[in-house]
């Protein structure tokens, strides 16, 4: 089937420590997205790809990496940089950066 | 960043009723979303929308463009147990570069009451 897959769906980090965050998709899609999400918050954009090994940053890329190696993956690294770590972390993915965007299911990192 | 005014942020209704959200920006956009998101999950996409004053319908859901491209109303009628979640906006300006990324509201919490 065709999706956007996330992993892990659940990740535990001591503080420090570098995490990386996977996504993979499946769809043939250009473009890809990393959003954080706090509670009673909308999703804020991190980084976001339109093409392979091009990314530009969002709103809140402070302390995030990314990379665009395939374009099928496109995994986050939340480094010891970023000083409040803790959050649910979505990725998406959409045809051209216009059209609609799809979600996967979510990686919720808790820093220790 | 710029963040779309979505409201009510949270609603109880009864078993049937009809429910109604909107969501409101100060520039102009050329695309709607509108999405569900269960507890732990990742948002689903319910309704797109790409031109002034469509109203498209989804099932029991129904949600509009509006006329000024500077708001989105989404209603759902009926409503029924499943619908317990949130449902967030999402917009999209008429530019490239980042301000052509989807610009997201906080969410409308909906509880149903048995």
């Amino acid at each position: 089937d065709g999706g956007i897959t996330q992993s892990p769906k659940y990740l535990f980090r001591k503080e420090g420590q570098n995490v990386t965050l996977s996504c993979e998709q499946n769809l043939n899609h250009d473009a890809m997205y990393w959003y954080r999400q706090d509670p009673g918050q909308g999703l804020r954009l991190i980084y976001y790809s339109q093409i392979v090994n091009d990314f530009q940053k969002g709103d809140i890329a402070e302390g995030y990496s990314v990379s665009r190696e395939k374009k099928e993956s496109f995994p986050l690294t939340v480094t010891s940089a970023q000083k409040n770590p803790t959050a649910f972390y979505l990725c998406a993915s959409s045809m051209y950066q216009n059209t609609e965007a799809f979600f996967g299911q979510g990686t919720r990192l808790t820093v220790v | 960043g710029q963040q779309l005014n979505q409201s009510p942020q949270s609603m109880f209704i009864q078993e049937g009723e009809d429910v109604s959200m909107n969501c409101t920006s100060s520039s102009i956009f050329n695309t709607w979303l509108w999405y569900k998101q269960d507890p732990g999950e990742g948002p689903v996409l319910l309704i797109a929308l790409y031109k002034a004053g469509e109203l498209t319908s989804n099932g029991r859901l129904t949600a509009q463009f509006g006329i000024t491209r500077k708001d989105s109303f989404l209603n759902i009628s009926a409503s029924i147990p499943s619908d317990v979640g949130i449902y967030f906006c999402a917009g999209r300006g008429n530019y490239g570069g980042s301000q052509g990324n989807l610009i997201f509201g906080k969410g409308t919490k909906l509880s149903v009451k048995p």
